[in-house]
This record gives structure tokens, sequence and C-alpha cells, in this order.
């Protein structure tokens, strides 16, 4: 089975640039998240979609992050225009969505930011 | 409010020697699971073990268990006979039921096996 596929793995910009990351889940899974891991530091989740609706986006900045997931799948995070602060790692994650407590996430590889 | 807790930034470890890796979490939720993830210095998250809320057992996996005290709120990561390739960074995290099956992950252990 194929695993949650990102793109690109490396992103250099600098700061004020624009930049989109890609995502594509496992196939069948409804809930999609994107989080931001800073170095040194723990996940943060930055927006939860359950199909194509978003469950989550508090922690989202929103005056220069969006994302979107069109059609239920592959989803896209932006981000414009970029800061240094947002030099970091990019994950995307999956899961099937039920109810369940014992249903586990499964990651990508990562984006990981430098902004200069 | 931190609703996950890893308490060592880093540890180290002799090969072959058992670790422990401390995690406590905060929830008034009565059902919940617990979740262990190790990410190597290539990036990906690798699920390790998970223990339910309402599990009587200590889960197993392997080399690894999970020390769970639900009075204490505590979700402990056994590693047994530590390899080489254990070195990594190791994240507790807790899926909640009652925040729209939210995954809250804590700061993290690094881990450093010794040869």
């Amino acid at each position: 089975e194929a695993g949650v596929a990102q793109s690109p793995r490396y992103k250099i910009i600098e700061k004020r640039q624009s930049v989109a990351f890609w995502c594509n889940p496992i196939s069948g899974h409804a809930t999609l998240y994107w989080y931001q891991q800073i170095l040194g530091q723990g996940p943060k989740l930055l927006i939860q979609f359950q199909n194509n609706g978003v469950v989550d986006d508090s922690q989202l900045p929103k005056d220069r992050f969006s994302a979107e997931r069109l059609k239920g799948v592959d989803s896209t995070l932006k981000i414009q225009p970029a800061k240094l602060e947002d030099s970091a790692v990019y994950l995307c994650a999956s899961s099937l969505g039920a109810a369940a407590t014992n249903e586990k996430l499964f990651f990508g590889s990562g984006t990981q930011l430098s902004v200069l | 409010a931190q609703k996950i807790t890893q308490t060592q930034p880093g540890m180290f470890v002799q090969e072959k020697e058992a670790v422990t890796l401390d995690c406590t979490y905060d929830t008034s939720d009565q059902s919940y699971g617990l979740f262990w993830y190790k990410q190597p210095s290539s990036g990906e998250m690798i699920f390790l073990i998970y223990q339910g809320s309402y599990d009587e057992q200590n889960a197993t996996e392997g080399r690894y268990s999970l020390n769970f005290q639900k009075a204490r709120k505590s979700a402990n990561l056994v590693i047994s006979a530590s390899q080489l390739g254990d070195s990594a960074m190791y994240f507790c995290a807790m899926k909640r039921r009652d925040t729209g099956n939210q995954f809250y992950f804590g700061t993290g252990t690094s881990l450093t096996v010794i040869p």
C-alpha cells in the first residue's frame, strides 16, 4: 500500500516569497492533517480536514497561510509571504477518519522549508 | 494548556540496555488513545505503539512496551535491548475524542544509543 506522499522534499526561499507544499494521503483516508515542526519541537497542528471540510484551523496563521483539499483527496498548503520564522518541517498525515481512539496517523516524509 | 509533557529533552543509553522515556498527559476525557512515534534523522514519523484508555494490560510491540499508569496519567515508553538504530527523536501523542479526534504531541525526547 502506498504511503502518504509529499513534495517537494526540500525548499529554500527568501523571505516575502511564496511557497506551496503538496500532499497526497493514503487512498481511502478521510482525514488529512498538516503539521508544522520547528527544529527541536513537537509537531504543531496547523489544519485538519475531514474529507474536503475543515475540522480545525485554529492555529493556522490565516494572514499568510492557506490550505485546501479539493475533492477530499490531495491537499496543498501555501505560505504567502513567507517569514524567517516559517523555517520548519511541514508534515502531512492522514488517517481513516473514524472516531476510534486507536486509529493512528500515517505521516509523509515532510517538506523541509528554509526561509532566508 | 500543555496536554502532553515529555520532561526528558535528551537521553543516553548503552547498547543492549533498556531505557524508559517518560510521558505524562492531561485530559478529563474518559476515552482517549496514547501513541508513541519515532522520528529518525530522515524526518518521517514512524508509529511504534498504542495504548487505549480502557485497556487494562500494558501494550507491547516487540522490544517496545508502554508502562501505562492511568491514575498518574503517565504513559512511559520502555525500549528493551537498545540498538544503535534506536537513536532518534521519540514523541508521545494523545488522541482525544472530545476534541474532534485531534492528536496532541509532546516536545519529544532525543535518544542516543551508545555502542
